[in-house]
């Protein structure tokens, strides 16, 4: 079965800083790969989505994210973090069994940018 | 357009009840998925539903069900209430058509607190 997991539970920065929020994956065939964000008291936002093509993908808000087959990872990034990127993301993968689909989603890694 | 809204925002309930939760997706959006979000599990897939019929399906009890509306409004119901359906539920509606690659959009989601 298909699987994501996101390493870390909370990932602390400093405004201005780079992050990084990682998600490595477990696919047979072609992994479909998402972002989402979710704000306090918000259901989940679409950030971005690597379905093919470019193994760099650039999402909302400045955010982008690295396809790495080889490395079977998909990591969240951007250049300089802000106060207001301070959320909890999901990392998010298709599953397809006997012909039929659906996401799943990693535990979440809450991402606390410091003033 | 307007975005996923569910009712009711916030319920609480006692052990042994039953519980009805709404979802209407974006307009012209035919495909309604619902999730369990706890703190521990992150987001659990419940069902899928696209044109009135359930599509796909998670690994939760019989007492979850759900049904689609021609209108494509979804309702999910939980009978004999446990105290561990307590989370937050939400609902995520995609046009349908590109099963597996669509954007899911999600509604601020409904929280459920059993007692």
């Amino acid at each position: 079965a298909q699987s994501v997991a996101q390493p870390e539970d909370q990932v602390n920065v400093a405004e201005g800083n780079p992050l990084t929020v990682k998600c490595t994956y477990s696919v047979s065939g072609n992994p479909y790969l998402f972002w989402y964000v979710q704000y306090p008291n918000r259901g989940l936002q679409f950030l971005l989505k690597y379905i093919t093509g470019d193994n760099l993908v650039k999402g909302s808000y400045g955010f982008e994210a690295e396809f790495n087959k080889s490395q079977t990872s998909f990591h969240l990034k951007k250049p300089s973090a802000l106060v207001s990127d301070s959320a909890l993301y999901f990392c998010a993968v298709r599953d397809e069994t006997s012909g039929t689909y659906k996401y799943i989603f990693g535990t979440g890694t809450r991402l606390k940018v410091l003033a | 357009k307007a975005g996923v809204t569910q009712t009711p925002r916030y319920l609480i309930k006692t052990r042994g009840q039953q519980v009805t939760l709404s979802c209407s997706p974006i307009s012209g959006h035919r495909s309604v998925s619902w999730y369990q979000q706890t703190p521990g599990q992150g987001l659990q897939f419940l069902f899928e539903y696209f044109s009135e019929t359930q599509r796909n399906k998670g690994n939760f009890p019989g007492r979850f069900s759900g049904r689609q509306f021609s209108n494509s409004r979804s309702e999910m119901n939980v009978s004999t209430l446990e105290l561990g359906d307590s989370a937050l539920y939400l609902c995520a509606s995609t046009p349908g058509s590109r099963i597996g690659t669509d954007t899911q959009y999600f509604g601020p989601g409904t929280r459920l607190t059993v007692l």
